[in-house]
């Protein structure tokens, strides 16, 4: 089975520096994403862990360790925009699993100026 | 290109009533998947599909079929209604089980 915890809401405030946590209990792993969701919009992915460290993509940068089953989401230079839920997600490894997208519950962000 | 597209946007149903979400998507991904969002709970996998013709249920498949024909089309059929699947609809579409792209989502009430 699968298990993928992350804090239900988070605050900060603008020009801030936030991390997310994430852990995960997967049978089989085949890689760690993180999407951005707006209110009433779609997800959108922001980054992909496979190995160990950290994944840097400008404002935000992702670490993965899977010893641990764990990863975090770095968001820097928060901005208003940056308010949004933020969803940890596991790929299944393997055979007719790969592909297959575990989620957790989301981090709700809140920006305050 | 437009992705991955859903429809409808919107749709209201009685218990009981049968229907099929529609999804779509052009970018030739082989990895198509179906999700269901409720406050609280995340999002949930239903049927996920790796190819035409071959589809597996996910985690709350109850209630629900797929079928995979072509490699751009993966219909969401709800056999018989319930209010239990009042919920927002994802489809996702992928290339090698990487990055997900997701269409805009359908509303389903039903009452």
């Amino acid at each position: 089975g699968q298990n993928i915890d992350q804090p239900t809401e988070m605050t900060a405030t603008e020009g801030a520096i936030v991390q997310i946590n994430c852990t995960y209990q997967t049978s089989g792993f085949n890689g760690l994403f993180w999407y951005q969701q707006h209110a009433g919009e779609a997800p959108t992915f922001l980054s992909y862990n496979v190995l160990d460290g950290l994944e840097e993509k400008g404002r935000f940068s992702s670490f993965l360790s899977r010893s641990k089953g764990y990863s975090y989401l770095l968001l820097k230079e928060l901005q208003m925009k940056d308010s949004a839920s933020y969803l940890c997600a596991v790929s299944a490894a393997g055979g007719s699993t790969l592909g297959r997208l575990y989620f957790g519950r989301g981090t709700q962000l809140t920006v305050w100026p | 290109n437009a992705g991955v597209t859903q429809t409808p946007k919107f749709q209201v149903l009685k218990t009981g009533q049968s229907m099929t979400l529609q999804c779509a998507q052009d970018m030739n991904h082989e990895y198509m998947s179906w999700y269901r969002q409720d406050p609280g709970m995340g999002l949930r996998l239903i049927h996920y599909s790796v190819g035409a013709g071959i589809t597996d249920q996910g985690e709350v498949p109850n209630g629900y079929n797929v079928s995979r024909s072509t490699t751009e089309d993966f219909p969401l059929r709800l056999l018989s209604a319930a209010p239990s699947q009042t919920s927002v609809y994802f489809c996702a579409s992928s290339s090698q089980g990487f990055e997900q792209y997701f269409g805009p989502g359908t509303r389903l009430t039903v009452t």
